[in-house]
């Protein structure tokens, strides 16, 4: 299975925009692109996935790399509220037994200062 | 969106006892999914409950210790047995197949003294 590589933190400042950076040297040509993100006592929640193109939702955007290898997440204007550990997750959507179910990796914990 | 909960929120255990975990789902769904979080550390799968049939275990996990029951298309239960301090952890179940958005219950805080 292709892994991602994250750093571990980041800090950002409330109001700015944050720029959470994801390696993925490995991805095979029908890996999607999904991050999810774990707030504080509660389970992980979606956040955006995305293919080749780059993608953008009310939460998030994504913007992926030409060559697929890396991918950026991009939090227009943190929120306290935005500190959560972002996980960057490939998953394979044509593969049932492995495109079911999520590997996570360590995740980028974001503190927020405000 | 599937709306999950999960009982029981947090128990503190004994060694050698066994606890049983429910997640109940608002709505029929295919895929459940139970995770487990140890402290400080990212979410490991344990494995898929599958309805009617047997859970099909990850790597490193096994049905005595992790028996998990699937009766309905919203229910299930992960028992966790003859438990020891390293079981203390977070255990999540979640839905949603790979074309679909995975929902995460709110999970369970074990402690086991």
């Amino acid at each position: 299975d292709a892994k991602t590589t994250q750093p571990n933190s980041m800090e950002s400042n409330e109001e700015e925009p944050v720029h959470l950076p994801c390696n993925h040297s490995t991805i095979s040509g029908t890996d999607y692109i999904h991050w999810y993100r774990q707030l504080p006592s509660q389970g992980p929640e979606y956040v955006i996935h995305g293919l080749t193109s780059n993608v953008n939702n009310r939460m998030a955007s994504l913007a992926i790399a030409e060559d697929r290898k890396s991918s950026t997440l991009i939090l227009h204007r943190a929120t306290l509220r935005d500190a959560a550990v972002y996980y960057c997750i490939l998953r394979d959507l044509h593969k049932k037994s492995s495109g079911d179910k999520l590997t996570f990796g360590t995740g980028t914990r974001l503190a927020v200062r405000p | 969106s599937a709306v999950i909960s999960q009982k029981p929120s947090r128990d503190i255990c004994q060694r050698g006892t066994s606890l049983t975990i429910q997640c109940q789902v608002d709505s029929q769904v295919t895929m459940m999914f139970w995770y487990r979080q140890q402290p400080g550390q990212s979410l490991t799968l344990i494995a898929t409950a599958n309805q009617g049939s047997e859970a099909t275990y990850e790597s490193g996990f096994v049905i005595d210790k992790f028996p998990i029951s699937r009766p309905n298309l919203t229910f299930s239960t992960l028992t966790v047995s003859n438990m020891s301090p390293e079981d203390s952890s977070i255990y999540l179940c979640s839905v949603g197949g790979r074309r679909e958005t995975q929902y995460f219950g709110p999970g369970t805080r074990l402690l086991v003294l």
